[in-house]
């Protein structure tokens, strides 16, 4: 099983809502990414699990908050976004944190009205 | 990570071999170059990655020149399922960082 799962697809979400994002992967991977895409950008990375702990965070507002349970999930909870945060997220999981192969998820499709 | 720079976009016919350029002439001795594509609607995809040598596996190759400075991606015998943005980049990926360059268009032609 080669892949990495992301609910929901789409999520509409109000400046005052509080949403969650989950990401699953059971490659046995021990690292877990997230990643924002606006439209016809690169993916850009916003943190970096390894083991479970959280080893980067790429200056993210604290308006978006992750979380990594166990090894197979990941979570990124958003609370008080704003309609710039519209954008693509992505999950991504890998071997290690030092790997250059990722497996990306399809994504979870974000509009914030 | 070293700036890398590709063609905005490029076409190619279907059973032809696509070669995509990339430059990235600030490369430092450890950083490799590293491929990846995103067909629309989906999350990108791990093509090959490479230090110094060439790399071959089942998707593609990559062949760096002996300086390092620049690198191509070849796709064998394009199909139309190829068509999809291909990233260069190149960099470390000390700490599970992985940077995406501009992206390069590529359209197969039946």
């Amino acid at each position: 099983d080669t892949e990495v799962t992301q609910t929901p697809k789409h999520l509409v979400m109000g400046m005052t809502n509080k949403k969650s994002l989950k990401c699953e992967q059971h490659m046995g991977h021990r690292a877990m990414y997230w990643y924002k895409q606006k439209a016809k950008k690169p993916p850009e990375l916003m943190f970096v699990y390894s083991y479970e702990k959280l080893s980067i965070n790429e200056s993210v507002p604290s308006r978006f908050s992750p979380e990594c349970p166990n090894s197979s999930l990941l979570n990124l909870h958003l609370h008080a976004l704003q309609p710039e945060d519209s954008a693509l997220y992505l999950c991504a999981s890998s071997q290690v944190h030092t790997s250059y192969e990722q497996y990306f998820g399809p994504g979870t499709r974000l509009t914030v009205t | 990570d070293a700036k890398t720079t590709q063609p905005p976009s490029m076409d190619c016919a279907e059973g032809r071999a696509a070669n995509l350029p990339c430059n990235h002439s600030t490369i430092s001795g450890n950083e490799y170059v590293y491929w990846y594509r995103q067909i629309h609607s989906q999350g990108p995809q791990y093509i090959i990655h490479g230090l110094k040598n060439n790399e071959t596996n089942e998707m593609a190759s990559l062949i760096i020149t002996e300086d390092r400075k620049s690198s191509t991606l070849i796709l064998p015998h394009a199909t139309l399922r190829d068509t999809a943005v291909y990233y260069c980049s190149a960099g470390g990926t000390s700490y599970g960082k992985l940077t995406f360059g501009q992206g390069t268009i590529l359209t197969v032609h039946p």
